[in-house]
Order: structure tokens, then sequence, then C-alpha cells
């Protein structure tokens, strides 16, 4: 079937700190890949995504390159900060809709 | 102007109760969604609807019935609401159904069920 995993949280970081969230997909064909975060009491915005290999899609000092060769699709940033806190999803897409990733809960201390 | 709206956003009920929830978007997309996000923050896609017509329906309950209006609007009816049933419900919508299509979601219903 078509799913992603990503590590389990939560993940407690001090600000500046460098953040990687892991997510591996399996699929059948070529899927997009997407992260998306969830804000305390919100619903679920895009944060960026991929659709071919190699792409790396990046926002908001986020950034995650789509590797076929690992089938990966790991969310990275160099500098988090307090903001940052949130439930962060992976994602993919064959058509008709997203299959998630369990989230992983970041919490940024000051 | 919100671009996905449900109501209501909370809402607490007894067993055996039934209850809808309704989602609105003005976005002119024609594919909209039905998410159960349950208490570990697991997200499961139930239903989806492209321009009125079903082309998703997960294995759910049937006392669980999506009604689609027109295609700015989907509806989650529950028929004998169950302990079970409590988690977040989001409705999302997207432009099309293709790959690489980004969701907008709306701010959940927080659904109770004693």
């Amino acid at each position: 079937g078509n799913s992603v995993t990503q590590m389990e949280g939560p993940v407690t970081l001090s600000e500046e700190a460098f953040l990687t969230i892991n997510c591996t997909y399996t699929a059948t064909g070529y899927p997009s890949l997407f992260w998306y975060v969830q804000y305390p009491g919100e619903g679920l915005q895009l944060l960026l995504k991929a659709t071919k290999a190699d792409d790396k899609g990046s926002n908001k000092g986020f950034e995650a390159t789509y590797r076929k060769e690992t089938t990966s699709f790991h969310l990275e940033k160099g500098s988090v900060q307090v903001s940052d806190s949130a439930v962060y999803f992976c994602a993919l897409s064959i058509g008709y809709a997203l299959n998630f990733g369990k989230g992983t809960s970041l919490l940024v201390t000051p | 102007d919100t671009a996905v709206s449900q109501t209501p956003k909370y809402l607490v009920t007894q067993m055996g109760n039934d209850k809808s929830i309704k989602c609105e978007q003005n976005l002119g997309h024609d594919t909209m969604y039905w998410y159960k996000q349950d208490s570990k923050k697991f997200l499961k896609i139930m239903f989806s609807y492209n321009n009125k017509e079903l082309i998703i329906n997960e294995t759910v309950p049937n006392r669980f019935s999506p009604k689609s209006p027109d295609k700015a609007h989907l509806n989650l009816h529950i028929n004998s609401l169950e302990l079970g049933d409590s988690a977040v419900y989001f409705c999302a919508s997207s432009q099309g159904t293709g790959l690489g299509e980004k969701l907008f979601f709306g701010s959940g219903t927080q659904l109770s069920v004693l």
C-alpha cells in the first residue's frame, strides 16, 4: 500500500537548534510528497512539497528533498524558533487524497 | 474570509444520538474531503467528493454518511454515535484530485461522545 512512516515524537529542542524530522515512504508508482504543519487548535497547513525525485521543497526556513533512492523526505531547519512548536505531518499522494504519517510533535523552548 | 469553514467547532453529545457537521469552502474547489484525527493526532481519510460525486469511501462504519448538496459543501452526518467516534473531524478541499494538489483544511470540529 501507499504509506509514510515518520519518527515518533515528541521532539524537544532549544531555540536555534537544528531540526530533523525523518520521513520514509512506501508507494506504488511515483508519489508527490508533502509536509503539513498543525499549530495548536488549528487545521493543517501546507508547509512544503516536492512532486518528483531530487526536488527540494522549501518554505519558512524548512527544507525537504525527495530522495527516491532512500524513499525519504526528511524535514530540516537550521535554526528553530519557539513559534515553530507544532505537529508536523509527512504525507504522500498518488492522486485522489493524501495519506498522512502519524505526526511528530515539536516543542521549542526558549 | 475563511476559505474552509466547518461548524460547529465543538460538539458534545450522548451516545446513541445523531449529529451533523457542516463544511463549506469558498475557494471554488472541485474536491472536498473529510478526515478524522484521533487522540494521538493520527489523521485518516474518510471520504472524498469531486464535483458532488463520491470518489473515496474508506472503511468507515455506515453510520457515517456524507452529503454534498453542491460542490462548495460537504456535510457529515453521524447516526447512533459511539464513544469511539470521539475525535477531531477535519474538512478539507483542493482544486482537483491530481498529484501534487494542495489541500486547504478547516479548523476542525472536536466531537466528544459521552
